[in-house]
């Protein structure tokens, strides 16, 4: 069974604060992505990474970086937080086709 | 501009009954589409996929139609169950960098009991 974690299910934060967002997948998959889920709009990829160290810009890269150090674990970096960034954020991991997600963080920036 | 629409933003239907979520993609390189169920505060988990040189994939009470002349895609919830209700999201992806997917925004389906 394909195991996505991500670190927190709720986080609070302030305007201007840098946000780390962690996801460790078990698969050995290759591919690991970060969306934002909005009311209305979908999932948005945000970034996604198909290798260690390797990352590539999804629709909405503005205002966030990623890291990939090691093939497991895919890291959302919000570098100076806004309260437009506050939204429910999915991770997911993928070897081909289907995508598993994790439970998701639910990140409010006041 | 979306590339997959799901027109819909809810649907509901008496328990026992048939749903049909629909879809449509404009991107004719789409080659693999799929169905996502997601619960509040829950992940997204995968339901059902299809690939383009198909027109038809069924498992269980789910059964996904393709039309490709139309870039249409539903998903058909056959007897429909209270524990059916949710969000549904459909996806469509093409040969590239890492399969991506680009989501619909998504149809709440609420099952009456």
């Amino acid at each position: 069974d394909v195991k996505v974690t991500q670190s927190s299910r709720y986080l609070v934060k302030r305007t201007g604060e840098k946000v780390f967002l962690e996801c460790v997948q078990d698969m050995d998959h290759e591919n690991m992505f970060w969306y934002r889920q909005d009311p209305g709009l979908g999932l948005r990829l945000i970034y996604f990474s198909y290798d260690v160290k390797m990352k590539e810009k999804g629709d909405i890269p503005e205002g966030y970086s990623v890291s990939r150090e090691k093939k497991e674990r895919f890291s959302l970096i919000l570098e100076s937080a806004s309260t437009n960034q506050t939204s429910m954020y999915l991770c997911a991991s993928s070897f081909e086709g289907e995508q598993f997600f994790g439970p998701g963080t639910r990140l409010t920036v006041l | 501009d979306q590339q997959v629409k799901q027109n819909s933003p809810s649907l509901s239907v008496q328990e026992g009954r048939i749903s049909i979520l629909n879809c449509d993609y404009t991107n004719s390189m789409f080659d693999y589409f799929l169905w996502y169920k997601k619960y509040p505060a829950e992940g997204p988990t995968f339901l059902i996929s299809i690939s383009s040189i198909k027109d038809k994939n069924e498992d269980g009470r789910f059964t996904v139609f393709l039309n490709k002349s139309a870039k249409h895609l539903s998903l058909h919830i056959v007897p429909s169950q209270p524990g059916d209700s949710a969000v549904y999201f459909c996806a469509a992806s093409k040969a590239g960098s890492a399969r991506q997917l680009t989501f619909g925004s998504g149809t709440q389906l609420t099952v009456l009991p």
